[in-house]
């Protein structure tokens, strides 16, 4: 089975905090997203990439950036993290266009 | 991009047929229909895609009318285990990035 892992279930941070967040897949895949899932609403997609040094913005990219120096991991940085950036972060990887993505277990970030 | 309307919550008992309804007056031809599944505290699952007519995995079946406007999807005998938010996806064939994700269904089974 496809694993994608994040490094953390919860982080807990303080406002203007530089924030890294990791993940990693196991099976090759070619794209690799990131989104934010906040309560009763449905997952908004940050950032996504579909090669190493390859990125593009999705719906809601202010205040985020993302890097991919390897095919396998895929990190999303908040610069300077505020209040409204608490929230479940997950990360997700597919190997083509339209496949099924499989996602993490999701990071549960609170910024205080 | 075509949205999707989809109910909010729904119970059921265990060893139902449960179908949950999605609606998507505004899908494009080239888009297919997909769903996942997401426990509390994890990442959605995939659960099943199709394109039109019917579509059947080890999981689920998935009805698609011929105008598709909509979309049924079926959990035969279901337990508690299945309880989850399902989540109705239209997207475009060429990539997962354009999907537009709603709060999806809370489907509650009880004993």
């Amino acid at each position: 089975d496809v694993k994608v892992t994040q490094s953390s279930r919860y982080l807990v941070k303080r406002t203007g905090e530089k924030v890294f967040l990791e993940c990693v897949q196991d099976m090759d895949h070619e794209n690799m997203f990131w989104y934010r899932q906040d309560p009763g609403l449905g997952l908004r997609l940050i950032y996504f990439s579909y090669d190493v040094k390859m990125k593009e913005k999705g719906d809601i990219p202010e205040g985020y950036s993302v890097s991919r120096e390897k095919k396998e991991r895929f990190s999303l940085i908040l610069e300077s993290a505020s209040t409204n950036q608490t929230s479940m972060y997950l990360c997700a990887s597919e190997q083509g266009t339209n496949e099924k993505l499989f996602f993490g277990s999701g990071t549960q970030l609170s910024v205080l | 991009l075509a949205k999707t309307t989809q109910p909010i919550s729904m119970d059921s008992y265990e060893g139902q047929e449960v179908n949950i309804t999605c609606s998507h007056n505004n899908i494009a031809t080239n888009d297919y229909i997909t769903w996942y599944q997401q426990f509390p505290s994890q990442g959605p699952r995939f659960i099943i895609q199709g394109y039109k007519t019917k579509v059947t995995n080890e999981v689920a079946s998935l009805f698609i009318p011929a105008d598709r406007k909509s979309s049924t999807l079926s959990l035969p005998r279901v337990s508690l285990s299945d309880t989850a938010v399902y989540y109705c996806l239209v997207g475009p064939s060429d990539s997962n990035y354009q999907l537009i994700w709603g709060a999806g269904t809370k489907l509650i089974i009880k004993p």
